[in-house]
């Protein structure tokens, strides 16, 4: 089972361009995340979704925006990259019982570079 | 504002020693998570931690819960070279993760 994967790996690109981090999961969890991981600052809430059609705002979703089609695939889309979006960024994936949310999983990453 | 703070930020001990990490978070949460993430690589789950006055043992790492105290320890025995790794505590105040800044462990010889 390959649980979540992450695409690219890693990625430099220009200020200015645009680029969607690909997630997917395999476990039907219903809820997904990305977080972005920066050194000192540990990880943060970019943006989530409870279930398929549904998205919300994390802690910092300015210049990011995701869309959640179906259950497996949650990307992310950095419309115009700026430097200070260089970072790691985390796909994660839970279930949920009655409204409580079960332990999450962490994608592999991307390391993104912007410049 | 939720705070979740972890100490020491930093930690180099010698191999054989025990040491205790602390988590202090600022809000109710009815779970907190303990991760492991090692260098370049994805964060793993080490403990879940479902109510008060839990206890969870995994090798030399020991998990415990305190949620009057909105407190929790990670607690290490006789530290190995492989416990070597950024460990971080998370609590669940709705539905995503908060984090806290993590702490480094280094295990020296």
């Amino acid at each position: 089972t390959a649980g979540i994967t992450q695409a690219p790996t890693s990625q430099i690109l220009a200020a200015g361009r645009s680029m969607t981090l690909r997630c997917t999961q395999d476990m039907r969890h219903n809820a997904m995340y990305w977080y972005r991981q920066d050194l000192g600052l540990g990880l943060r809430l970019i943006h989530y979704s409870n279930t398929a059609g549904t998205t919300g705002k994390g802690e910092v979703p300015d210049g990011y925006s995701v869309s959640r089609a179906n259950t497996d695939d949650f990307p992310l889309t950095l419309a115009s990259a700026v430097p200070s979006q260089t970072s790691v960024y985390f796909c994660a994936s839970s279930s949920s019982v009655g409204g409580s949310y079960n332990e999450q999983f962490f994608g592999p990453g991307t390391r993104l570079t912007v410049l | 504002e939720l705070k979740v703070e972890q100490n020491p930020l930093f930690l180099s001990m010698q191999e054989g020693k025990n040491y205790t990490i602390y988590c202090n978070y600022s809000t109710t949460s009815d779970r907190l998570y303990w991760y492991r993430q090692d260098p370049g690589k994805s964060l793993e789950s080490l403990f879940v931690l479902l109510s008060n006055g839990a206890v969870k043992q995994e090798g030399r790492l020991m998990a415990s819960l305190d949620t009057k105290a909105r407190l929790s320890t990670l607690h290490i025995t006789a530290a190995v070279h492989d416990l070597s790794a950024t460990y971080f505590c998370a609590v669940v105040p709705g539905y995503a993760l908060n984090f806290g800044k993590g702490t480094s462990l280094l295990v020296t010889p």
